[in-house]
């Protein structure tokens, strides 16, 4: 098993493009995560899904949107990238969402926009 | 509304002394799960422990060992004879029965020297 993975591992955009980052997973979790990590800052929760075709906002999900067609896959999309959003980006999937069970990472993709 | 403390930013130690992580987090909920992920400088997250609010009980597993005390909403995490390979970020998380976010802390950087 793959696990968790994440594409790209690193990205640079401009001030105003767009990108999608693609989670996919192969444990047949239920529950998948996007968080963003900064300095000093820890992990914070962009958005989260807790099944095929449902998403959820989380603790700062603005100017992200995020999709879940498919239950292995999570993609994250910034529509006008700012360099706020430079950041690690890390995807997490867990088998339910009931508090009990751990969250398995993805390697994480550095995005810098500059 | 969840919330994890991780008061020590950077710990170094000599390899084979113990070190010592403090965790102290706030819920207003009676079950809550309580975790502790390793961040080596490869930047990976990795899972190591959980601990459900309604069994205090210690344990021990390998060289890591933790300390849950409810009555001081503590949680903290002992590495004894530390190795090299430990230096990292440690992260305390916490999350709420029910809630299918993790609160994670600032983390906690040890360094081992040799």
């Amino acid at each position: 098993n793959a696990g968790v993975t994440q594409t790209p591992k690193f990205r640079v955009l401009k001030t105003g493009q767009s990108m999608t980052l693609l989670c996919a997973q192969d444990m047949n979790h239920e529950y998948m995560y996007w968080y963003r990590q900064d300095p000093g800052m820890g992990l914070r929760l962009i958005h989260y899904s807790v099944g095929e075709g449902t998403t959820a906002k989380g603790e700062v999900p603005d100017g992200y949107n995020v999709s879940r067609l498919k239950k292995q896959n999570f993609l994250l999309g910034l529509e006008s990238a700012a360099p706020s959003q430079t950041s690690v980006y890390f995807c997490a999937s867990s088998l339910t969402g009931t508090g009990s069970y751990e969250q398995y990472f993805g390697p994480g993709t550095r995005l810098t926009v500059t | 509304a969840q919330k994890v403390t991780q008061a020590q930013t950077e710990i170094s130690v000599v390899e084979k002394e113990d070190v010592t992580l403090d965790c102290v987090y706030e819920t207003r909920d009676t079950t809550y799960y309580l975790f502790w992920y390793k961040q080596p400088p490869s930047g990976e997250l990795v899972f190591l422990i959980r601990r459900n609010s309604f069994d205090e009980q210690n344990e021990i597993s390998g060289r890591y060992s933790w300390n849950f005390q409810k009555s001081t909403s503590s949680f903290n995490f002992t590495i004894t004879a530390s190795q090299v390979v430990d230096s990292a970020v440690y992260f305390c998380a916490l999350s709420e029965d029910g809630n299918n976010r993790l609160a994670f802390g600032k983390g906690n950087q040890v360094v081992v020297i040799p």
